[in-house]
């Protein structure tokens, strides 16, 4: 049975700072991997989404990477800011649908 | 940017009651999803749904759930008789390709919390 795992489970960084969320997956046989955002009491919003064939996506400050052998996958955040602060989680797509992980859950202080 | 809307953002209900939750996939979307997070946990798959039937579901999905696409828009989860546990934010998805072919980005819509008292 897949299990997404993701580490730090919250996190608090001044505004300006580089960081790095991590998710790791039990099952590597999976077809992709989507990072999403989520807001307080909102709905999930796609940010990057990563094939099972692809390394890397980027989409402007946000970088995700995909390690399928070892089961991990990073989202990368540039120079945070404020309106960065959300919770952000990790979901695999495989035999199974969606499976997500409990989230990070991110602050960044002005 | 297309988007999925659910309808109503917020429902309270008494224990044993019927409930619809409501949806409008995204207009050329083919796959539609219930998903549910109890607060505090992990958003947990209820239900998918692909040519007028279930495609598949989870051991939550039981016989007091049910989904229907009335009409060529709308997309619905009925609980017949709700129970405390029930209480959670219920999602709807839907996306383009089927699950598993690999490029099938789900959209989601915002949510319906539902408070069962």
């Amino acid at each position: 049975k897949q299990e997404v795992t993701q580490i730090p489970a919250a996190l608090s960084v001044p505004e300006g700072e580089n960081l790095v969320l991590n998710c790791s997956f039990t099952d590597s046989a999976i077809y992709n991997l989507q990072w999403f955002r989520q807001d307080p009491g909102k709905g999930l919003t796609s940010l990057l989404l990563i094939q099972s064939s692809q390394r890397e996506q980027t989409s402007g400050r946000l970088n995700a990477s995909l390690d399928k052998s070892s089961g991990r996958s990073t989202l990368y955040i540039a120079a945070s800011q404020p309106g960065d602060s959300a919770t952000y989680l990790c979901a695999v797509s495989g035999n199974t649908p969606l499976v997500f992980g409990k989230g990070t859950r991110l602050s960044v202080i002005a | 940017e297309p988007e999925v809307t659910q309808t109503p953002s917020h429902q309270v209900t008494q224990m044993g009651q019927e409930v619809i939750l409501r949806c409008v996939p995204i207009s050329n979307h083919l796959y539609f999803y219930w998903y549910r997070q109890i607060l505090g946990q992990k958003v947990e798959f209820l239900v998918s749904f692909y040519n007028n039937e279930i495609s598949e579901k989870s051991e939550i999905f039981d016989d007091q759930f049910s989904v229907e696409r009335p009409d060529g828009s709308n997309f619905t989860l009925k609980i017949r008789s709700t129970k405390l546990e029930d209480s959670a934010m219920y999602f709807c998805a839907s996306s383009q390709f089927r699950s598993g072919t690999g490029g099938e980005k789900l959209f989601f819509g915002s949510g319906t919390q539902l408070s069962v008292l």
